[in-house]
């Protein structure tokens, strides 16, 4: 089941702050974020492991909360290359799992 | 990093014929490829898991005789779609496994124009 992840867009100006939220309804055994451009492929930013762990590089950080099944992404002082789509991919704990991506959420920094 | 490529980055091909897509993993091995497509504006979409040495496993509604997937090796999978038709036509994303945390990197994607 896809993950439900808001909000849909958001429009920032240079050095705002944005939060990108995913939320499942299904026991999940990692969460993970990818940010992709237009009319290219999705690049991995990072990995969350249930544990309720939060991880961070630079100015993008995530944390996952493993009782809520819910994951959120922050960007802070955002940047004009921080624009694009945001997928969180799901991994269940069920066997046989596999990523399950959110609808997306687009991000446009405006200078 | 862990690198993926995928060849070729684009195709035009006519109504009929069939096109071979490659992807393959850099700097690792990976037991385990996916296949995504993904419309304009869309959320990608998982077609097929890739093991090396077994059968794929598609997603439901995904025609396996249409779209053959073969993982020869521990870096190599090949996504092949046969008679294509225009509404075939999308942007074809591989990604591979590694690691034990099930990391997934993607490859830069094939679009592929049917006519």
């Amino acid at each position: 089941q896809q993950p439900v992840q808001s909000p849909q867009a958001v429009i920032l100006r240079e050095g705002e702050d944005a939060v990108i939220n995913c939320s499942s309804s299904k026991a999940l055994y990692s969460v993970h974020w990818y940010r992709q451009k237009h009319g290219e492929a999705p690049v991995f930013l990072m990995i969350l492991l249930k544990g309720g762990e939060q991880k961070g590089h630079e100015k993008i950080s995530a944390s996952f909360n493993e009782k809520k099944q819910q994951s959120s992404l922050y960007l802070t002082a955002s940047q004009l290359s921080y624009s694009g789509t945001y997928f969180c991919g799901t991994l269940p704990m069920e066997y046989g799992n596999k990523l399950v991506f959110g609808a997306g959420t687009i991000l446009r920094v405006k200078s | 990093g862990a690198v993926v490529s995928q060849h070729p980055s684009w195709v035009i091909c006519k109504s009929g014929t069939s096109v071979k897509i490659e992807c393959r993993s850099l700097d690792f091995q990976a037991t385990t490829m996916f296949w995504y497509r993904q419309f304009p504006k869309q959320s990608l979409m998982l077609m097929a898991t890739s093991n090396e040495g077994s059968k794929a496993t598609y997603e439901q509604g995904v025609e396996k005789d249409k779209f053959l997937i073969n993982h020869a090796s521990l870096t190599l999978s090949t996504l092949t779609v046969t008679s294509a038709h225009p509404e075939d036509s999308s942007f074809y994303i591989c990604s591979a496994r590694a690691g034990q945390t099930y990391e997934q990197y993607f490859g830069p994607g094939t679009r592929l124009t049917v006519t």
